[in-house]
């Protein structure tokens, strides 16, 4: 079946260090990928975004890798700062229905 | 002012109450979708409505009804609330079709069934 999930559940990172956030999904057919950040007490929001057509894609200090070869996602997130402190979900589009299919997050932690 | 607002923001209701929860978006969106967040669960779709006349069901429907008054307005109905529907609850809208549908979040409604 469709699944979209991630390898931690919890990533602690020194502040100033890099976030590396991975994620499996299941679902070959998905051609769309999205990062969410969620901070408490907020709705999930967009960090970015790639299609399947691209392996790389680069946003304001954070990165998105996919490899389609392993069913592969990751963000990265460069000189990770205090508000970076959040729940980081990927999703998928499968492309079948139009819906989004959410993992189960990765809860970053800064350390001081 | 927030482009998807959801009222309450908070709500603590008994067993077998019927609540209505409500999202209503200003980004004139055509799609709009609620989710339900547990703890290690992540988001679960509910329902979703893509306009004004399509209703669908999503990942969890069962005990849930909803309502698409309008394009800008999607409210989620639980007909006989039960302890296991404590979540966090969250609506969605998107405009666009296909592949590359980013959806905008709304603040969460935290529902407590007592």
């Amino acid at each position: 079946g469709e699944s979209v999930g991630l390898h931690l559940p919890t990533l602690s990172v020194q502040e100033g260090d890099n976030s590396i956030i991975n994620c499996a999904y299941s679902n070959s057919a998905s051609d769309y990928f999205i990062w969410y950040k969620q901070e408490s007490g907020k709705g999930p929001q967009f960090i970015i975004d790639i299609r399947s057509n691209m392996d790389k894609r680069q946003g304001q200090r954070v990165t998105v890798l996919l490899n389609k070869t392993v069913k592969h996602l990751s963000l990265q997130i460069a000189a990770t700062q205090p508000g970076d402190s959040a729940v980081y979900f990927c999703a998928e589009n499968g492309n079948r229905d139009d819906k989004i299919i959410f993992g189960k997050g990765t809860r970053l932690h800064i350390l001081p | 002012d927030a482009d998807v607002t959801q009222t309450p923001r908070n709500r603590i209701t008994k067993t077998g109450k019927r609540i209505m929860l409500e999202c209503s978006q200003t980004k004139g969106h055509d799609r709009m979708y609620w989710y339900r967040q547990d703890p290690g669960l992540g988001l679960r779709l509910i329902y979703y409505s893509f306009d004004v006349k399509d209703i669908n069901k999503g990942e969890i429907s069962d005990g849930y009804s909803v309502s698409r008054q309008a394009q800008a307005k999607f409210s989620l109905s639980l007909e006989s609330a039960i302890p296991n529907q404590t979540a966090l609850y969250f609506c969605a809208t998107s405009g666009q079709q296909g592949p590359g549908e980013t959806q905008y979040f709304g603040p969460g409604t935290r529902l407590l069934v007592l």
